[in-house]
């Protein structure tokens, strides 16, 4: 079983909806990020999280330290949301990253 | 003006041969890092180097070596090329400072390798 486990791996939607993407770790961590993949290949990164709440104009994540779980919350979906999104942990003590498998996320117009 | 930038964006090349991949960054980061994707297209770290000193080094077969020759760059090198070193491998960078990651990842497009 991976230490960082995303839900759901596929997510189809239709524009206009809320979007939601679980993460639960099961290790220590020093922070959590939201990564986004676009079909393109490139990565860039979302969020990093410690504690509670972030918000960058669509998207907002959420984690709870004591229960070992993120969201990625999309508002408004738009086509161009469509990408795969990745929660990382970065491991406690360390400097390395544990990702998660992906949600592939495809918007419909 | 890339932040993280690869070379090749592309590469396939035989079995057996040995390959070099290129990365730079202009961020004034202090540490690298090396990330590969699979088929599946799951992430997992290979190396990194904070202030070219070795900090991370997962379990990656002896034929990878890393080699950061200053903070700016960190390089790969493959040797004896096998097909399932087909992968994407990412090139990551960040800044730690003394007091642990001050901000998030930046990460370059990636290099598509192609071992025939």
């Amino acid at each position: 079983k991976n230490e960082v486990e995303q839900s759901p791996q596929n997510l189809t939607a239709q524009e206009g909806e809320f979007i939601t993407i679980n993460c639960s770790y099961s290790v220590g961590i020093s922070a959590l990020h939201w990564l986004q993949q676009h079909p393109g290949g490139g990565i860039v990164s979302l969020f990093m999280l410690s504690s509670g709440k972030k918000k960058h104009g669509r998207l907002i994540a959420t984690i709870n330290i004591q229960e070992k779980h993120s969201s990625l919350h999309i508002t408004a979906s738009h086509p161009r949301d469509s990408a795969v999104y990745i929660c990382a942990a970065r491991i406690q003590g360390a400097q390395k990253l544990v990702f998660g498998q992906g949600t592939r996320l495809t918007i419909n117009p | 003006d890339t932040a993280v930038s690869q070379t090749p964006k592309y590469l396939v090349t035989q079995m057996g041969n040995d390959k070099s991949i290129k990365c730079e960054q202009n961020l004034g980061h202090d540490t690298m890092y090396w990330y590969k994707q699979d088929s599946k297209k799951f992430l997992k770290i290979m190396f990194s180097y904070n202030n070219k000193e070795l900090i991370i080094n997962e379990t990656v077969p002896n034929r990878f070596s890393p080699k950061s020759p200053d903070k700016a760059h960190l390089n790969l090198h493959i040797n004896s090329l096998e097909l399932g070193d087909s992968a994407v491998y990412f090139c990551a960078s960040s800044l730690l400072g003394g007091g642990g990651l001050k901000y998030g990842y930046t990460f370059g497009s990636g290099t598509r390798l192609t071992v025939v």
